[in-house]
């Protein structure tokens, strides 16, 4: 099936840095999303995001967190500055469009942890 | 806020025999719910989609919904030692992309 990829897989820095988490989403897909999967917790949706803007967010998706994709590249997620909690497993994923029956695809995840 | 329910927490089946996993929710005006392989290091896999009360099957995966009992199962055919991996459930409410997920049933198929 249609392929998203995610890059890094895995990412480890230092409290109180940035980081950029970027997503390949399947390429005629419209609508981005990034879910946030603590270890040994249940997924949670932060954010979607459609035609250059942010459509909807969770109480996660904190001030610091923000998302874009310049010139449909790739998605990504930013968290500037980052806290021990944003430590947890971030999915992107992506549709064709966003509401109605149409299905999300999703990456393999990037593994951040912040120490 | 919609709560996503699964048991149970882990299964474990003989290669062969059925496999049944179970998910609740709160919102009985959801309307769009789907069943997610998630296998480790990698993405999640959508198996079945369902979208009004009875059954659904795609290949040896059947969903079945009852929506005033606020349950959705799945059901693996034949399940073999590739199936096992953490099967989550999900679920979308009208009016909004997002999906509410459960904590998943971590599935063991033993040959």
């Amino acid at each position: 099936g249609p392929k998203v990829l995610q890059i890094p897989s895995h990412q480890i820095i230092d409290m109180g840095q940035m980081v950029t988490l970027n997503c390949d989403p399947v390429s005629n897909h419209l609508y981005f999303y990034w879910y946030k999967q603590i270890l040994g917790q249940q997924m949670e949706f932060l954010v979607n995001f459609y035609n250059g803007k942010v459509m909807e967010k969770s109480k996660l998706f904190k001030d610091q967190f923000s998302v874009e994709r310049p010139d449909g590249s790739y998605f990504t997620l930013k968290i500037q500055p980052t806290a021990l909690e944003d430590s947890a497993v971030y999915f992107c994923a992506s549709s064709f469009p966003g509401l109605g029956d149409y299905e999300q695809y999703f990456g393999p995840g990037t593994r951040l942890t912040v120490l | 806020q919609q709560k996503v329910q699964q048991s149970p927490e882990s299964l474990t089946v003989s290669e062969g025999a059925m496999a049944s996993l179970n998910c609740t929710f709160s919102d009985g005006t959801s309307n769009n719910f789907r069943w997610y392989r998630q296998h480790s290091a990698k993405g999640l896999e959508v198996l079945v989609s369902i979208f009004s009360d009875g059954e659904k099957e795609e290949g040896r995966f059947t969903a079945h919904l009852n929506r005033a009992n606020l349950h959705v199962s799945l059901h693996i055919r034949e399940p073999q030692p590739s199936d096992s991996a953490v099967y989550l459930c999900a679920v979308r409410q009208g009016g909004s992309a997002k999906l509410i997920f459960g904590e998943g049933t971590k599935l063991t198929v033993s040959s």
